[in-house]
């Protein structure tokens, strides 16, 4: 399979511990974005990298989140210090996208996302 | 600020009708991008169509269309001849323009669609 694969597909926690959520994008992407959603809700963006630099942070991004791209191939989003209002899928895409005059489709690649209980 | 608006929660319609879904944005931004994306019960959101905002020519692939109007600022969706598969929830979704043109999407709230056999 080369899509985007994220891991764990779920997770139960209990307030007040770490979590960590891993995404591995599609192998040539440079781009790779962050994004959450609740219950009957669209997603929120999270965050988004840009190989390895992470270029924009959303102010739904609290103290208690972090991620990173080390190498810019996979990610990583961890959750510090767990709410109950942390629950939710946490999704992540990836693009490539040709920044020197080249044509994008804007259409960034989905996984099936991690999804987060938090007791 | 941007936002999109998906004014159907939910939708029920039996095999072989057409249906479509409403969307409506607002933006200050004069170059942005617009975007159709499914998400089945699988929960993997797939990519339907992208629009810029300079490209107001409807478009059609196969039993899915999409009409772009600037004047209402919307971007409708329309299936025909639904089947049992298209079942899914489908959001709408605006970014502003930059490289790329999808760093930061803002989705509506989706529409849920089920077709019935």
């Amino acid at each position: 399979d080369t899509g985007v694969s994220q891991d764990p597909r779920h997770k139960i926690t209990k307030r007040g511990q770490n979590v960590t959520f891993r995404c591995d994008p599609i192998s040539e992407h440079n781009r790779l974005y962050w994004y959450r959603q609740t219950l009957g809700q669209g997603p929120e963006f999270l965050t988004y990298f840009q190989n390895e630099a992470q270029l924009e942070k959303s102010r739904l991004l609290s103290d208690r989140f972090s991620a990173e791209r080390p190498k810019g191939s996979f990610s990583t989003l961890e959750i510090q210090r767990t709410e109950q209002g942390d629950s939710a899928m946490y999704l992540c895409a990836s693009s490539l996208v040709i920044l020197a005059g080249g044509s994008n489709t804007g259409e960034l690649f989905f996984g099936e996302g991690s999804r987060l209980t938090v007791l | 600020a941007q936002k999109v608006t998906q004014a159907q929660t939910e939708i029920s319609v039996v095999e072989k009708e057409d249906v479509t879904l409403d969307c409506v944005y607002e933006t200050r931004d004069t170059t942005y991008y617009l975007f159709w994306y499914k998400q089945p019960p699988s929960g993997e959101l797939v990519f339907l169509i992208r629009r810029n905002s300079f490209d107001e020519q409807n478009e059609i692939s196969g039993r899915y269309s999409w009409n772009f109007q600037k004047s209402t600022s919307s971007f409708n969706f329309t299936i025909t001849a639904s089947q049992v598969v298209d079942s899914a929830v489908y959001f709408c979704a605006l970014s502003v323009f930059s490289q790329g043109g999808s760093e930061k999407l803002v989705f509506g709230k989706g529409t849920k669609l089920t077709v019935n056999p």
